[in-house]
């Protein structure tokens, strides 16, 4: 069965460091998202991609976040200069006729 | 906007019992409305999702959903719980396109004793 893959699976870094979060939807997908879970609390909607443009993101997702698709395969989630408050479990998902298939979630742990 | 509201922070239940995990949402249109689970350290897997036509869903691991558009409610059931589906769950609603973001609720966190 087709998955969404994640990597790296947890990553810890040093504050103003920069991150890259890296995704591979299933394959026939189009419409491609990043979720934040910090720790003990819901899963929050930060961004949707499509067409190789960003078509919303919430008020989450600053100057400090930023997506793309490099090669047609990979979608990244990139932060510029992490904050401790970035320490959170981030879900790629991309959709397909309705349904959102997540990624297992790559932990990232901000020092 | 759509919202997802789920009253119940923490639940336990004995293993065998029924369970019921209460969802409800506001959004203007029909939504389209899912539970998802979610296990310590692990990613959110599809129990089930309502789009249209019955309202009585079901969905994998014996677990099934009745939506009441008069209630703006989204409840998952299941009949009798095992000791492995102790996991958070989380109600997600989605506005209605085909390809638009889901939006969570807060997450049930569900407990199971011996």
């Amino acid at each position: 069965e087709p998955e969404v893959t994640q990597t790296p699976s947890h990553q810890v870094t040093q504050m103003g460091q920069e991150v890259i979060l890296r995704c591979v939807p299933i394959s026939n997908h189009l419409y491609f998202y990043w979720y934040r879970q910090i720790l003990g609390q819901k899963v929050e909607f930060l961004v949707s991609f499509y067409n190789n443009e960003i078509s919303e993101k919430s008020e989450i997702f600053d100057d400090q976040f930023s997506v793309e698709r490099p090669d047609g395969s990979n979608f990244t989630l990139k932060i510029r200069s992490t904050k401790l408050e970035d320490s959170a479990m981030y879900f790629c998902a991309s959709i397909y006729n309705i349904e959102a298939f997540f990624g297992q979630g790559t932990r990232l742990t901000v020092v | 906007a759509q919202s997802v509201t789920q009253p119940d922070i923490h639940i336990t239940v004995s293993e065998g019992a029924s369970l019921e995990l209460r969802c409800n949402y506001s959004y203007g249109a029909t939504p389209y409305l899912f539970w998802y689970v979610q296990s310590p350290g692990q990613g959110l897997q599809l129990l089930l999702k309502y789009f249209s036509g019955d309202t009585l869903v079901q969905g994998i691991k014996g677990f099934e959903a009745e939506f009441k558009r008069s209630q703006s409610s989204f409840n998952l059931r299941k009949p009798s719980v095992h000791w492995s589906d102790a996991a958070e769950y989380f109600c997600a609603v989605g506005r209605g396109t085909s390809y638009d973001k889901v939006i969570f609720g807060p997450g049930t966190s569900l407990s199971v004793i011996p």
